[in-house]
């Protein structure tokens, strides 16, 4: 089956801890991205990747850092610099521009 | 200003309601517009695609307004399996995609 795993679906961390999320494709789509979403709000774009190699900042990129040295891989590191890590957190990909994203099924992200 | 704006809700409709959301963005120059749904607790899945001759998909209809900057989904015949978020979307030049914060539907018995 083709698709968007993440992993894994609960984690649960001490403040202070770094946390590496998961987030792996088998659509072979060029770009890949990660989204926070908080209760009751809409999605803030965090990082972006185009091409392998190469990732853009989005919007609320203080306190996480990613890299992309495979097309299928783009995880996604939750630093002890990050003020509020608490959250849902979506990793998505989409191929050519004009068509849409596609979601993994999210982590939710506890720091205790 | 935000990239693309929703009106919130909730909507609450009864089973065989049609209802219709609205959803505006600021850049003229965005390319694709989309709409998604959102499940409680569960990652959005695009619904459709939205494009400027308008296009139907079963009891699902949407619309683009380029002059006026706004896409419309509208729902017909409600079923108790439409409740959910509904996200607005849309692309700019260099495919990076912006989302609404979504409108509540619950459609009631």
């Amino acid at each position: 089956d083709g698709g968007i795993t993440q992993s894994p679906k609960y984690l649960f961390r001490k403040e202070g801890q770094n946390v590496t999320l998961s987030c792996e494709q088998n659509l072979n789509h060029d770009a890949m991205y990660w989204y926070r979403q908080d209760p009751g709000q809409g999605l803030r774009l965090i990082y972006y990747s185009q091409i392998v190699n190469d990732f853009q900042k989005g919007d609320i990129a203080e306190g996480y850092s990613v890299s992309r040295e495979k097309k299928e891989s783009f995880p996604l590191t939750v630093t002890s610099a990050q003020k509020n890590p608490t959250a849902f957190y979506l990793c998505a990909s989409s191929q050519t521009e004009g068509l849409g994203q596609y979601f993994g099924p999210g982590t939710r992200l506890t720091v205790l | 200003r935000k990239e693309v704006e929703q009106d919130p809700g909730p909507f609450n409709v009864p089973e065989g309601a049609t209802v219709a959301f609205n959803c505006t963005y600021s850049n003229s120059a965005s390319q694709s517009f989309f709409w998604y749904r959102q499940d409680c607790r569960k990652e959005p899945k695009l619904l459709m695609s939205v494009y400027s001759s308008g296009n139907e998909d079963g009891r699902f209809t949407a619309q683009l307004n380029r002059a006026s900057q706004y896409i419309s989904l509208l729902i017909r015949d409600s079923k108790l399996s439409d409740s959910a978020t509904y996200l607005c979307v849309v692309t700019n030049p260099g495919n990076q995609f912006y989302f609404g914060t979504g409108t509540s539907l619950t459609v009631i018995p």
